[in-house]
């Protein structure tokens, strides 16, 4: 079965430094990744994902994550921290064995950044 | 463009009332639909998806029960609730066919049960 991890329960980092937020991912077969974040008592948004292609991968927010086959990791970053970008973050992969419809969720790190 | 309305935002409810949360999702058609729990602000815990109309699969035994009444329809219920069911209920849908499609979520009800 796939899983993630997300080795940090919390990540902290000042204003203007660059930030990184750690996954690994177990699967049979090509990976489908995600990166989520989530804002106090709301809904989780998409950053990006990756299928294919390149490793490095660019979604909302001037977030990037490099996908890294032989580490077996897909960790989250981002060149300058902002407060705004304080959150919950959530690393997922899309479970293939049962028809690619179950995402699963790692435990989630939060970001503290701080001014 | 795609929404998804989940209700409510918040609510508590005593032990042993029943439950009813109700999830709907705009501007697409027979999209999987997923009910998650969030326990303290943490991961998440997939419960149920739905493939269509009347088809639930439950990922862990428990209290609450899922229906799809209609295409776009998903609600999330319990006969009795008990204080373990406490928790941020999150509603999300995704689209067919492909498998790299990723999930959207609507806004969350944080259930407490007193």
């Amino acid at each position: 079965a796939q899983s993630v991890a997300q080795p940090e329960d919390q990540v902290n980092v000042a204003e203007g430094n660059p930030l990184t937020v750690k996954c690994t991912y177990s699967v049979s077969g090509n990976p489908y990744l995600f990166w989520y974040v989530q804002y106090p008592n709301r809904g989780l948004q998409f950053l990006l994902k990756y299928i294919t292609g390149d490793n490095l991968v660019k979604g909302s927010y001037g977030f990037e994550a490099e996908f890294n086959k032989s580490q077996t990791s897909f960790h989250l970053k981002k060149p300058s921290a902002l407060v705004s970008d304080s959150a919950l973050y959530f690393c997922a992969v899309r479970e293939l064995n049962t028809g690619g419809f179950k995402t699963i969720f790692g435990a989630g790190t939060r970001l503290f950044v701080k001014a | 463009s795609q929404t998804i309305h989940q209700w409510p935002a918040t609510l508590v409810q005593p032990v042993g009332s029943p439950l009813s949360l109700e999830c709907t999702v705009e501007g697409t058609s027979n999209p999987n639909l997923y009910w998650y729990r969030q326990a303290a602000g943490r991961g998440l815990q997939l419960l149920f998806y739905s493939v269509g109309i009347g088809q639930i699969s439950s990922e862990v035994p428990q209290n609450l029960s899922a229906s799809r009444p209609q295409d776009r329809q998903f609600i999330l219920s319990s006969k009795k609730l008990l204080l373990s069911d406490s928790g941020f209920y999150l509603c999300a849908w995704s689209v067919k066919g492909p498998t790299n499609t990723e999930a959207f979520f609507g806004q969350g009800t944080r259930l407490t049960v007193v």
